[in-house]
């Protein structure tokens, strides 16, 4: 299976700021890439996938980046709503995979 | 409006079996794969299994192939996930998911059902 490794595992920051998430595939996985936000207690919601497509609805303050191994999800000029857990997926294979996630607190 | 209602989660013994269901509207079941992924208390997402649009064909995580089953009724809108030979570690919020047509990019969840493994 394919690992997917994210960085930081927790993240504080204050509302207006911008902040980034790194998340890298133990191997090339193209563009074949989603975010997804979860907040305690709900599903995940997807907000990005081919690595840099906006999913519909989705503010435009979220936005991803990268190829092959390492890829980026930044948010900018974080809202209170955006305080959540983000998750990286893989699905270039069949047995998709998720990163360990990204805990997105207030400072 | 797309929703997806999983039930069928419960307190039960290692070894006992569970089935859970995904009852899905406001979208065109029948030609759509569907997903079952897990999420243990406080952990990350882990991928279960596929079933095709038309159920012939199936494919499992490896923590699960050969005690799980995951089947669907196209005429009642809904998947099922049979759990065999439950252990503690299937402790698990389990979601239903639906993906964007012939990929793996999930773009409708169900809000989960609790299955719980505990002797």
């Amino acid at each position: 299976d394919i690992q997917m490794t994210q960085s930081p595992s927790n993240l504080s920051a204050s509302v207006g700021d911008t902040v980034s998430i790194t998340c890298r595939a133990s191997q090339s996985i193209t563009n074949w890439l989603a975010w997804y936000q979860q907040k305690p207690g709900k599903a995940p919601k997807l907000l990005i996938y081919d690595a840099s497509i906006l999913e519909s609805g989705v503010p435009s303050r979220f936005s991803g980046s990268g190829s092959g191994t390492e890829f980026t999800l930044t948010i900018s000029s974080l809202q209170p709503v955006d305080f959540a857990t983000y998750y990286c997926q893989q699905y270039k294979t069949y047995s998709p995979t998720f990163g360990g996630g990204t805990k997105v607190e207030l400072k | 409006q797309v929703k997806l209602v999983e039930s069928g989660g419960d307190v039960v013994q290692p070894g006992r079996s569970l089935r859970l269901s995904c009852v899905v509207s406001g979208f065109s079941f029948s030609n759509n794969a569907m997903h079952w992924v897990r999420q243990a208390p406080g952990k990350g997402l882990e991928w279960m299994a596929v079933i095709s649009f038309d159920g012939s064909k199936k494919d499992y995580g490896d923590s699960v192939k050969g005690r799980f089953t995951i089947s669907r009724d196209n005429s009642k809108n809904t998947v099922y996930l049979q759990m065999n030979s439950l252990r503690v570690d299937d402790t698990a919020m389990y979601f239903c998911a639906k993906p964007y047509s012939g990929t793996y990019i999930f773009d409708e969840w169900g809000q989960g059902t609790l299955v719980t493994v505990s002797s």
